[in-house]
């Protein structure tokens, strides 16, 4: 597609429920981000995909959290057991990295709005 | 202490006017600095980036970086209320792990 698309754009869920978030990157983007953004919040760091690997997971909150990339392509984020806490809007971007000549931009979807009630 | 360190404002500034925004750093490994914009319940789009200290303008936009002082700024110079929005800075290393380290964001608002 021509961005990165991200669904649900809005998800409520009770409390101890699984959620699972999807992203779409901008096809030939071989680096993929998740991150949190909570009211008033800046972003925060969860995740970094370089193809199907994440060399960096420091930012996952718990172990409830997890995230997949399969074919270089789509990314998942599963949230389990959710707590009210877990209440934010979750963005996901991808790029092509500096390495590998790319300016490094990130090119972020329009989010998926998690509201555990 | 955070690694990036960004006032949250609100600012309010009349048409017109210069503006200022500023993120202090820790990291000294940090090489590449970039400012977001991000209107309301969209995702950030990129303003400004930069690898180097010193300025860097485009148009009404100007990106300042001082590594001594791990100190970046943007400037907006005539600044309209379509330029209302909250401006965020990132920074990342250029080698290792790519992982962008985001300020709080600034929320501007620029008043007609």
């Amino acid at each position: 597609g021509a961005g990165v698309s991200q669904s649900p754009s809005n998800k409520v869920t009770e409390k101890g429920k699984d959620v699972e978030l999807r992203c779409d990157p901008i096809s030939g983007h071989t680096a993929l981000y998740w991150y949190r953004q909570s009211l008033g919040q800046g972003l925060e760091f969860l995740i970094y995909f370089q193809g199907n690997s994440a060399p960096d997971k420091s930012g996952l909150p718990s172990d409830r959290f997890s995230a997949e990339r399969t074919g270089g392509s789509v990314s998942t984020l599963t949230i389990q057991r959710t707590q009210q806490e877990d209440s934010a809007v979750y963005l996901c971007a991808s790029s092509l990295v500096l390495a590998s000549g790319g300016t490094g931009e990130l090119f972020f979807g329009e989010g998926s709005r998690l509201t555990v009630l | 202490q955070k690694e990036v360190e960004q006032d949250p404002g609100p600012l309010s500034v009349p048409e017109g006017a210069i503006v200022s925004l500023n993120c202090t750093y820790s990291n000294s490994a940090f090489q590449y600095f970039m400012w977001y914009r991000q209107y309301s319940r969209k995702g950030p789009e990129l303003l400004m980036y930069t690898y180097s200290s010193g300025n860097k303008e485009d148009g009404r936009f100007t990106a300042q970086v001082d590594k001594s002082s791990k100190y970046i700024s943007l400037f907006i110079r005539d600044s309209q209320p379509s330029d209302s929005a909250t401006y965020l800075c990132a920074m990342t290393m250029t080698s290792g792990t790519y992982k962008y380290i985001f300020g709080t964001g600034t929320r501007l608002k620029v008043l007609a």
